[in-house]
């Protein structure tokens, strides 16, 4: 089937603009996850939801930054009041089955670039 | 502490073996992963390991590791002009009991000279 989507592909914003970022998982992926990656930080992980939850919010850098899941499937990240170090690529994940005794393979959409001007 | 670490950059000809060594920190760690990013593209899973297994092989692609020493190593036999990328290893962290979170390195690029 199809793999995990994200949109938009690229996003540029001002300085002080909130912005929305979309994941779609794999149809029938239970657990979701977001990273990001920047110039000089790497691959970072942010979140992740088990269905519609996110236990461990420890990973989102300020409360500028939330997520949401709805009806076990679509999540958007929200960065509200961008700034210009939140510029990066967003990635999002999805695996089937978040057991610990699982490969807990990810499969990871192509990410959204955003650039904050 | 988490932390992967990953040599930059690594330059090859086509035809040769690449070796694309990494450390991890955390010895609990169950999987190790590695995936391949093309440029404008999404992370590709390439292979995993599991951490009782000291070696695995899969076409071209051989990884190993020496859990002792925290060390992982791809290699890819016959390197070929497609196989340039960054290659990212990664080591599964259990969070809460409940899933996985993976800790990356910083990617290797990997060069291929025709």
């Amino acid at each position: 089937g199809a793999g995990v989507s994200q949109s938009p592909s690229n996003k540029v914003t001002e300085k002080g603009k909130d912005v929305e970022l979309r994941c779609d998982p794999i149809s029938g992926h239970t657990a979701l996850y977001w990273y990001r990656q920047s110039l000089g930080q790497g691959l970072e992980f942010l979140i992740y939801f088990q269905g519609n939850s996110a236990p461990d919010k420890s990973g989102l850098p300020s409360d500028r930054f939330s997520a949401e899941r709805t009806g076990g499937s679509v999540s958007t990240l929200t960065i509200q009041r961008t700034q210009q170090e939140d510029s990066a690529v967003y990635l999002c994940a999805s695996s089937l089955v978040p057991l610990v005794s699982s490969t807990d393979t990810q499969y990871f959409g192509p990410g959204t670039r955003l650039t904050v001007l | 502490g988490e932390d992967v670490e990953q040599s930059l950059f690594l330059s090859v000809r086509e035809g040769d073996s690449s070796v694309i060594n990494c450390t991890y920190t955390d010895s609990s760690s169950t999987y190790l992963y590695w995936y391949k990013q093309e440029p404008g593209a999404g992370l590709q899973l390439l292979t995993y390991i599991f951490s009782n297994m000291d070696m695995k092989q899969d076409q071209r692609l051989t990884v190993l590791l020496n859990k002792k020493d925290k060390h992982l190593s791809l290699r890819i036999a016959d390197t070929q002009t497609g196989d340039s990328a960054i290659y990212f290893c990664a080591e599964s962290i259990n969070l809460n009991g409940a899933t996985n979170k993976l800790i990356f390195g910083t990617g290797t690029l990997l060069a291929v000279q025709p």
